[in-house]
């Protein structure tokens, strides 16, 4: 079945740090792949997603590259604010099949950024 | 746009009571899902439907979790008998056909089973 792995948190950087969160997928096919961030007390909001191999999808001076020869979708930003403190979301969507499939999730990343 | 609505945000009820959690999608969008989301498993899919129709429902844990969509904007997730692992987080996300990729979230219904 699909999955996905993400790094374990709580990550804590400093203001302007680099920020690396990984995440590796399994999956049949072709899925495509998203980060989704949740604020205290909010839904989830989609960040960025890629839909095929060697996209890059960017938003918010964040950017995850879809490889697919090593099945990861890392997250990155290059220089990271306080408001950027939430939880970080991996997830997949299986392969087009017509109609619309859930998501898969990781357990989620906790970002803690100090001023 | 109104985003995906739920209500009630808050929900508190004792063991054995039947609680019934809804969902307003976005206008216009022909896919809703509902999510659970725990500290031990994360989020889950429970159930999605497609133009009103029930297209996988093998995550809903128990029988005793159900979920209908009468039309095309409003949806129910009911929980009769409702038990304190029931205890979660529960997200409805809705989107289009035009943009299946997209998933939109309602803010969630955070619900407390003693």
């Amino acid at each position: 079945g699909n999955s996905v792995t993400q790094m374990e948190g709580p990550v804590t950087l400093s203001e302007e740090a680099f920020l690396t969160i990984n995440c590796t997928y399994t999956a049949t096919g072709y899925p495509s792949l998203f980060w989704y961030v949740q604020y205290p007390g909010e839904g989830l909001q989609l960040l960025l997603k890629a839909t095929k191999a060697d996209d890059k999808g960017s938003n918010k001076g964040f950017e995850a590259t879809y490889r697919k020869e090593t099945t990861s979708f890392h997250l990155e930003k290059g220089s990271v604010q306080v408001s950027d403190s939430a939880v970080y979301f991996c997830a997949l969507l299986r392969g087009a099949g017509g109609g619309a499939d859930g998501l898969t999730f990781g357990k989620g990343t906790h970002l803690i950024i100090q001023p | 746009d109104a985003g995906v609505i739920q209500s009630p945000r808050h929900e508190v009820t004792e063991m054995g009571q039947e609680v019934t959690l809804r969902c307003k999608p976005i206008s216009g969008h022909n896919s809703l899902f509902w999510y659970r989301q725990t500290m031990m498993r994360g989020l889950e899919l429970l159930i999605y439907f497609n133009n009103n129709v029930p297209i996988d429902d093998s995550g809903m844990p128990e029988d005793r979790f159900s979920a209908k969509m009468p039309n095309a904007s409003f949806s129910t997730l009911k929980i009769q008998p409702s038990e304190p692992r029931d205890s979660a987080v529960y997200f409805c996300a809705s989107s289009s056909g035009q943009a299946r990729y997209e998933q939109y979230f309602g803010p969630g219904t955070r619900l407390t089973v003693t």
